[in-house]
Formats: structure tokens, sequence, C-alpha cells
């Protein structure tokens, strides 16, 4: 069945950095865009970064610009979140997302826990 | 950037009807999704292109968008609906998704 499964949360000091992945199963991983969200603890759902299927194409959020890096691996079917600098704030549970018809998010992970904290 | 409101939080008696609103500056011309996420879980699409619904979903969900609000409306609630539900939309200006703020719903 369709499937994404997030690993490589855990805890980190401000300042240092961490690397996510999402392993996809269950469908041609390089025929969707994918996306991370993540939701802070007790808040919303908050949109970080999404690429493209092939061409390598990226958008961030403003909140993440220039720290967090987005890529992929289309023949292992996998999606990473790169990210360096991290702050207090980035603590959250950080979700991969397939992106389906161009605009929703059809099926989800079950998210993988980030804590910043010294 | 776009904006999308939702109220807090919804309350409402089992067996009877949910109306959870997200609204925004000419919503009605965008296609609005919804999303569900009980505690401890990932969120779930519940409807998509404003009136969709997963297969297998609930007829008692459904979609409506027009003017600047878009709404979710939950038929017969029952306490297993229970859960935040979160709009969004495609803000194709700055080619990102936005989500509303999450509304809570409440089964009293």
């Amino acid at each position: 069945q369709v499937q994404l499964v997030e690993s490589g949360g855990g805890l980190v000091k401000p300042g240092g950095s961490l690397r996510l992945s999402c392993a996809a199963s269950g469908f041609t991983f390089s025929n969707y865009y994918m996306t991370w969200i993540r939701q802070a603890p007790g808040k919303g759902l908050e949109w970080i970064s999404y690429i493209s299927g092939t061409t390598g194409y990226t958008v961030y959020a403003d909140s993440v610009k220039g720290r967090f890096t987005i890529s992929r691996d289309n023949a292992n079917n996998s999606l990473y979140l790169q990210m360096n600098s991290l702050r207090a704030e980035d603590t959250a549970v950080y979700y991969c997302a397939r992106r389906y018809g161009g605009t929703h998010l059809d099926v989800w992970g079950q998210g993988t826990t980030v804590t910043v904290s010294s | 950037s776009y904006v999308l409101t939702q109220p807090p939080s919804v309350s409402v008696a089992p067996g009877k009807t949910a109306t959870i609103t997200c609204g925004g500056n000419n919503v009605g011309r965008k296609s609005v999704h919804w999303y569900q996420q009980k505690p401890g879980q990932a969120p779930l699409v519940v409807i998509y292109y404003k009136s969709d619904r997963p297969s297998g979903f609930p007829e008692r969900f459904s979609g409506s968008n027009s003017g600047n609000t878009a709404a979710l409306t939950i038929s017969r609630v029952e306490a297993g609906d229970e859960a935040d539900y979160y709009c969004q939309v495609w803000d194709s200006s700055s080619d990102r998704p936005v989500f509303g703020g999450g509304t809570k719903l409440i089964v009293l």
C-alpha cells in the first residue's frame, strides 16, 4: 500500500544539525512533488518546503530558508530534509507528505519528532 | 501572503450538524482542502477540491466554498469525529500551500 515513513528525528542542541529521511513505497515516487510540514507542540500545521518530482525545483518557507535543504533520491524512493543552524522554535513533529493534483496532500507519514534544546 | 482564518473551536452535540468555516480573500475562487487530525496521529485529508471525499470516507462529511468563506460540514456528528480540522489552499501567487490555523471540534 501507499506509505511514507519518516526517520531521523531526535534531540539536538541549538545551532546543531539533523537530517530527516522519508521512505516512500507503494507508488511511483518520481511522479510526485513531495513536501515537508511541521507541527510545533500544541500548534497548527506549518508547511516548510517542497520539491518537484524530477527537475529539482524547490521552494522554502521564509522561516527555514537558508537553513534547511530539501532533496530526494528517486532511485531509492527517499526524501530528505537537511536541517542546519537549528533553533528552539524548530522543535516540532516533522511530516513528509505527497502532493497530489498540484494542490493537496493526499498521503502523510506518521511524523518524526525534532527537539532543539540545550 | 495569503491568510486563512478558522475559529479555534466548534462545539456540537452528538447527532447534530457541525460547520467549520475557513475565511480567506476570494477563497471561493480556490480549491479548498480539509484535513482531520486526531491526537497523536498524522493529518488525513477528508475533503479535497472543495467537496470530493477519499474513497470509503463517510458521506457525512461535505464541503462548500463561495465568496470569502469555505466550510466543512459534518452531519450526524459522532464522538469519533472529535479532532482538529485544518483547511488548506494553494496560493498561486507565492506557489506554496497555505493552512488555516485549525479548529478543534468538540463533541459534547
